[in-house]
């Protein structure tokens, strides 16, 4: 089965909200994680990722953080948008190998 | 401007007849990749290459072929061996194979059985 899953399939948030996205993974080993966002008919496109021996991690608008203690991933949007809209992913990267989740859809309301 | 062309972007096939996805990239990266996407699914890692002449099976190998003769090419054929192939194929690389946590996606093919 797969070792990276999210809570939830989807995700429903009002324009200007904040967005948390959240991930569960089982591999311990992994080295780094990811997230990625897919809009609708187009390929995933990275967003940010964390190595194992941090904790958070800050982008723009983006914030990623990692709990090893629960092997917990989240994403965090800062005052979504409605460009913000699409299919997110988290990953682990093992090696050579990314693992990918079931992606959680997320809506932006207006 | 540099990026991934994948082609056609659908494609209907009936069964019992392979058909080959196109995968050019002009990125200049050493490794490339094929994923599945099935809906509500994360993307499986079909095969993947680090370098000309070389490729390795990834997790859903069975009925599907690669090659990787020119560097910026990584054609997928979907062989009549695959016993579900409709799915949304996604081609990508990155610089090395050790830089795979940032994957350069394609926009994806379509490809849809009768």
């Amino acid at each position: 089965g797969e070792s990276v899953g999210l809570h939830l399939p989807t995700l429903s948030v009002q324009e200007g909200d904040n967005s948390i996205i959240n991930c569960a993974y089982s591999n311990s080993a992994s080295d780094y994680f990811i997230w990625y966002k897919q809009e609708s008919g187009k390929g995933p496109q990275f967003i940010i990722d964390i190595r194992s021996n941090m904790d958070k991690r800050q982008g723009q608008r983006v914030t990623v953080l990692l709990n090893k203690t629960v092997k917990h991933l989240s994403l965090q949007i800062a005052a979504t948008q409605p460009g913000d809209s699409a299919v997110y992913f988290c990953a682990e990267s093992n090696d050579y190998k990314l693992s990918f989740g079931a992606g959680t859809t997320v809506t932006v309301r207006a | 401007d540099g990026g991934i062309t994948q082609s056609p972007k659908y494609l209907f096939r009936k069964e019992g007849q392979n058909v080959t996805l196109s995968c050019e990239q002009n990125l200049n990266h050493d490794a490339m990749y094929w994923y599945r996407q099935d809906p509500g699914q994360g993307l499986r890692l079909i095969y993947y290459s680090q370098i000309v002449n070389d490729f390795q099976k990834g997790d859903i190998a069975e009925g599907y072929s690669v090659s990787r003769e020119k560097k910026e090419s990584f054609p997928l054929t979907v062989t009549s061996a695959q016993k579900n192939p409709t799915a949304f194929y996604l081609c990508a690389s990155s610089i090395v194979l050790r830089s795979n946590r940032e994957l350069f996606f394609g926009e994806g093919s379509r490809l849809t059985v009768l």
